[in-house]
């Protein structure tokens, strides 16, 4: 079973639609969770951190469930900009390394 | 200010063939992380260092691949005897430190063996 689990899509919605994507992770012991956006051949970019109390920052909502250890990314009246992959990131390293573990990326794709 | 930086962007090389990939991070950041993205795959953990020294290695594959980071800023990522599975893009990230500091991606070195 692999450590953080995404479906892969891809989802293809209209522009102004909402779309929520999920992701579950297999240690229980996972510090801290995140979201990264990738675009087509370029770098992944922090997207927003997700909290346990849930956060928003405009369009986009991330929650995160530890009990059952899941995290979700809503984003609200898609963009043409939003189209990327979107990747669920997970730190399990409680030595503090840093040491991120990523899923395997959700793609979206924004149609007009 | 300036990013992570990679060099080359490109490599193409052929198997059994020596190959060394170069990360400059971001000045002042004492965290680099190596990461290898496969097509269609997440990026998936390499190495870790903290100033000069590897402090997690557990992601190299095996022997052939080998990190320095000598002076505690640019690092090189060495594969020797390379294979056709080493085709990937390799990503190097940076911190301000360890931990949960925010890392910063570089742009990655498409490696293709033939």
């Amino acid at each position: 079973r692999k450590e953080v689990e995404q479906d892969p899509g891809p989802f293809n919605v209209p522009e102004g639609a909402t779309v929520a994507f999920n992701c579950t992770y297999s240690n229980s012991a996972s510090q801290s969770f995140f979201w990264y956006r990738q675009d087509c051949r370029k770098e992944p970019k922090l997207l927003m951190s997700v909290y346990s109390s849930g956060n928003e920052d405009g369009r986009f909502t991330a929650q995160l469930n530890r009990a059952s250890q899941y995290i979700s990314l809503l984003i609200r009246d898609s963009k043409l900009s939003d189209s990327a992959t979107y990747l669920c990131v997970v730190n399990m390293d409680s030595s503090n390394t840093g040491k991120l573990i990523f899923g395997q990326g959700t793609t979206l794709q924004v149609k007009p | 200010g300036a990013g992570v930086s990679q060099t080359p962007s490109n490599k193409v090389t052929e198997k059994g063939k020596y190959v060394e990939l170069r990360c400059d991070p971001i000045s002042g950041h004492t965290a680099l992380y190596w990461y290898r993205q496969s097509l269609g795959q997440g990026p998936e953990f390499l190495i870790y260092f903290q100033g000069t020294g590897a402090a997690d290695d557990s992601g190299l594959p095996n022997d052939r691949f080998f990190a320095v980071r000598p002076e505690g800023s640019v690092s090189t990522l060495k594969i020797q005897r390379t294979e056709r599975g080493d085709s990937a893009v390799y990503l190097c990230a940076s911190s301000l430190a360890g931990g949960f500091y925010e890392q910063y991606f570089g742009p990655g070195t498409r490696l293709t063996v033939t």
